[in-house]
């Protein structure tokens, strides 16, 4: 267990709606990030934020968007959904010190658009 | 931009025997972090090995033991005694030591799918 809660695990939806994805980053990390892996697929970099703050972006794309909540607990909202946004979505979190650099990931949670 | 490459999709051993798994990645900073991360069937993400750019000594977690050559830019993943619970896609990844706002992302290989054989 890495300490970081994501959910939902699995999400059916259909084309064109709205979902929003929740994660809870380990207790003391103020680091959260956000991973797209497609089907058979390397992990993509979407976004990070740091205590509340978006700190850098990667490719996601501008029907997604997250933030993070005082409480450190982040949501990552994807809308007008596609087929291809199917995919397996993770959050990580890490301390803000230095320290021995890892990401700790959540299970994920998959989402299915049909 | 740090780039992280994986040239094997798919790589076998038996049962017992050993096997290698090629990274090299490209940057321009001195001193950063790498990983290998392992996938299995459950798609958790699991921390295999860690590796700081400025330590000479190649990293060794039990049957997971890395070679880290700084000057190539590259860092292959030996995995000795291989197991069956060691099938999985297995992921290197990147990171910058520099810590700046809380910290960078890891940067992904595209990875090698192992499998072990009876």
């Amino acid at each position: 267990d890495s300490g970081v809660t994501q959910t939902p695990k699995h999400l059916i939806t259909a084309t064109g709606q709205r979902v929003t994805l929740r994660c809870s980053p380990r207790s003391g990390d103020l680091s959260v990030y956000w991973y797209q892996q497609s089907l058979d697929q390397g992990l993509q970099f979407l976004i990070h934020y740091y205590n509340g703050e978006e700190r850098a972006k990667g490719n996601i794309l501008e029907r997604f968007s997250a933030q993070q909540f005082p409480d450190l607990h982040s949501e990552l909202n994807l809308s007008s959904l596609e087929l291809g946004d199917s995919a397996l979505y993770f959050c990580a979190s890490s301390v803000t010190q230095k320290n021995t650099g890892e990401l700790f990931f959540g299970e994920g949670s998959r989402l299915t658009v049909l | 931009a740090q780039t992280v490459t994986q040239s094997q999709p798919e790589m076998s051993v038996q049962e017992a025997e050993t096997v290698t798994l090629s990274c090299t990645y490209d940057t321009s900073e001195s001193d950063y972090y790498l990983f290998w991360y392992k996938q299995p069937p459950s798609r958790q993400m699991i921390l295999v090995i860690r590796q700081e750019a400025y330590k000479q000594q190649n990293a060794t977690e039990n049957r997971f033991s890395v070679n880290f050559q700084k000057a190539a830019k590259s860092f292959s993943l030996k995995i000795s005694d291989s197991q069956l619970g060691d099938a999985a896609m297995y992921f290197c990844a990147y990171r910058s030591y520099i810590l700046t706002g809380g910290g960078n992302k890891l940067t992904f290989g595209t990875g090698t799918q192992l499998k072990v054989e009876l």
